[in-house]
């Protein structure tokens, strides 16, 4: 059973440009979430999405946008990026009734030039 | 508000054990977690416990929660030097899905 798969691994983009990564959640999980994890930092929550809705959203600017797809994949988009959008971005994936388990994947990792 | 603390950094001799502490604010927490991470690695789910638990074990690990201090802690026993990596917990509370992390605690493993 594959856990939780994100794509691309590494990236190098510059200032300005567009950005998409993708996310595979659990089998049989249903709701994926996004967070950035800033170098030396804990996990900072983007967003949520079930049901291929935005159900919940962290502090972050519209910059930052996401998709749900009938088969529960993900992607995080991030327009305009700056210097700062630097960071690893992680996926993770549970079940919709909360039973607690929340796992993640092994991140994209994000460089702006 | 959230806002949940972890000690910067932990050093233990191999075969000791490790206790990791963290402190959370908000009182309407569900889950409690912790998840290790290794260098350039995700997050690996290590255990999690409901908040009306005060107790966990899992083979080495042992988590315990005050709620009435909010206060949780990792207790890694017979730590091994692959147990080196970066520790962080993290709450979920009533009020969304959104998990809250601390900093993290980085464990040093001796030899």
């Amino acid at each position: 059973d594959a856990g939780v798969t994100q794509s691309p691994t590494h990236l190098i983009k510059t200032r300005g440009q567009q950005v998409t990564l993708r996310c595979s959640p659990k089998s049989g999980h249903d709701t994926v979430s996004w967070y950035q994890q800033a170098l030396g930092q804990g996990p900072q929550f983007i967003f949520q999405y079930y049901e291929e809705e935005e159900r919940q959203r962290g502090n972050f600017p519209d910059r930052f946008s996401g998709h749900q797809f009938p088969n529960y994949s993900s992607e995080l988009n991030v327009n305009a990026l700056l210097l700062g959008d630097s960071a690893l971005y992680l996926c993770a994936s549970s079940f919709t009734d909360n039973t607690g388990e929340l796992f993640f994947g092994e991140g994209s990792r994000l460089t702006v030039l | 508000g959230e806002d949940v603390e972890q000690s910067l950094f932990l050093s233990v001799r191999e075969g000791d054990s490790s206790v990791i502490n963290c402190t959370y604010t908000d009182s309407s927490s569900t889950y409690l977690y912790w998840y290790k991470q290794e260098p350039g690695a995700g997050l690996q789910l290590l255990t999690y416990i409901f908040s009306n638990m005060d107790m966990k074990q899992d083979q080495r690990l042992t988590v315990l929660l005050n709620k009435k201090d909010k206060h949780l802690s990792l207790r890694i026993a017979d730590t091994q030097t692959g147990d080196s990596a970066i520790y962080f917990c993290a709450e979920k509370t009533h009020a969304g899905n959104m998990l809250t992390f601390g900093g993290g605690t980085r464990l040093m493993v001796k030899p």
